[in-house]
């Protein structure tokens, strides 16, 4: 299986702060990456698809970017709202998720 | 509106099974794939496998493989999940969601259903 190494796994920032998480594949995997974003208590929301796709709805301070093996989720102003764990997600063959990012406000 | 709502907390013993049942609503249920994913407690997320409702044609994590059964009924737009030979590492949150499918080879889960509570323990 293909193994997906995010980091780091946890940060914590200030509000308006830019936010980066990576997330590398064991194997090459094209652009097959998914961002989601799952709030304490929640089912997982999608938010990033293709790894640069915004998902309707979504506000534009959320972007990816990356191919192959390494890719890139940035929140360019934290706020409130975005404390949240966030998970990459590889579909190249089959499914595998990363460990998560935990994300806190400082 | 696009909604999975699944079943309620189950408790289940060491050795039995479960299943756990995901209505979905608000789209054409065959059209669709569903996928289970789940998530121990303070843990991340584990995909399970997936099921094509119109099909009936499913995969399955190898780890899961022998364990888990995915079935549908289309006539009310349910798909179920359940999984045998309990453990105690089997205690998480269950979710379905659904799987999109934009172009030939780009796939996502745009709708999760709310989860359920699987608790193994004697």
């Amino acid at each position: 299986d293909i193994q997906m190494t995010q980091s780091p796994s946890s940060l914590s920032a200030s509000v308006g702060d830019r936010v980066t998480i990576t997330c590398q594949a064991s194997q090459d995997i094209s652009n097959y990456l998914n961002w989601y974003q799952q709030k304490p208590g929640k089912a997982p929301k999608l938010l990033i698809y293709d790894a640069s796709n915004l998902e309707t709805g979504v506000p534009s301070r959320f972007s990816g970017s990356g191919s192959g093996t390494d890719f890139t989720f940035t929140i360019s102003s934290l706020q409130p709202e975005d404390i949240a764990t966030y998970y990459c997600q590889q579909y190249d063959n089959p499914f595998t998720f990363g460990g998560g990012t935990k994300v806190e406000i400082k | 509106q696009v909604q999975l709502v699944q079943s309620g907390a189950e408790v289940k013993k060491p050795g039995a099974s479960v299943k756990v049942s995901c209505k979905a609503s608000g789209y054409t249920f065959t059209s669709y794939d569903i996928n289970w994913v789940r998530q121990a407690t303070g843990q991340g997320l584990e995909w399970m496998g997936w099921m094509n409702p119109n099909s009936g044609n499913t995969g399955y994590a190898q780890k899961f493989q022998g364990r888990v059964t995915m079935t549908r009924n289309t006539s009310i737009s349910t798909a179920y999940m359940e999984l045998s030979s309990l453990r105690s590492e089997d205690t998480a949150v269950y979710y379905c969601a659904r799987g999109r499918v934009l172009a030939t080879f780009r796939y996502n889960f745009d709708y999760w259903g709310q989860g359920t509570l699987v608790t193994v323990s004697s």
